[in-house]
């Protein structure tokens, strides 16, 4: 099974900062990575596909990069809303693993 | 409005069956591969099974391979996943969610889910 390892596993940050979350595949998976917002009781929600695609309706604030092994997600200027755990996701082949979460919260 | 509705968890005893219905609406279901994605209480999320548009192309994650199937019914829009042996851990929250195309295969990601609904095994 292919491995997704994301750092850091917490962050702590202020409203309006930019935040960069990565994810790291054990494997070449191209572009087939995914981000996934979760907020506390709720479930996950689609952000970014194919590394860079934004899903629609998600702000212009996030964006994704990368490929091959190395991904990131970026949070242009923090909202209040965007405090939530973070996951990534090969879709390269299944099974489908996700990335252990990246937890945001405010400093 | 694209609407996952989960239902059929509850507390089993170890060794226990139990049958997930997720029913969907707001879109052709028929259209899109589905999949399960479960979540131990404050834990990260688990890829369970998904399953093609047409039920063509079936996959499982390692952990459930053997005791769950997944099946779906496009008739009733409809998305089933049959758990029999079941573990301790197996105790999750459980999602179904629509894929954003027909395959399992190649996947551009899970667009909606459903509400979860809860597994819990414990003697």
């Amino acid at each position: 099974d292919i491995q997704m390892t994301q750092s850091p596993s917490s962050l702590s940050a202020s409203v309006g900062d930019r935040v960069t979350i990565t994810c790291r595949a054990s494997q070449s998976i191209s572009t087939y990575l995914n981000w996934y917002q979760q907020k506390p009781g709720k479930a996950p929600k689609l952000l970014m596909y194919t590394a860079s695609s934004l899903q629609s309706g998600v702000p212009s604030r996030f964006s994704g990069s990368g490929s091959g092994t190395d991904f990131t997600l970026t949070i242009s200027s923090l909202q209040p809303e965007d405090f939530a755990t973070y996951f990534c996701q090969q879709s390269y082949t299944t099974p489908y693993t996700f990335g252990q979460g990246t937890k945001l919260d405010i400093k | 409005e694209v609407q996952l509705v989960g239902s059929g968890g509850g507390l089993v005893q170890p060794g226990s069956s139990l049958r997930l219905s997720c029913a969907a609406s707001g879109f052709t279901f028929d259209d899109y591969a589905m999949h399960w994605v479960r979540q131990a209480p404050g834990k990260g999320l688990e890829w369970v099974s998904g399953i093609s548009w047409n039920s063509g192309s079936i996959g499982y994650a390692d952990s459930v391979k053997g005791r769950f199937t997944i099946s779906r019914d496009n008739a009733k829009n409809s998305l089933y996943l049959h758990m029999n042996s079941l573990r301790a851990e197996d105790t999750a929250f459980y999602y179904c969610a629509k894929d954003s195309r027909g395959t399992v295969a190649g996947t551009k990601g899970f667009d909606y889910w459903g509400q979860g609904t809860l597994v819990t095994v414990s003697s």
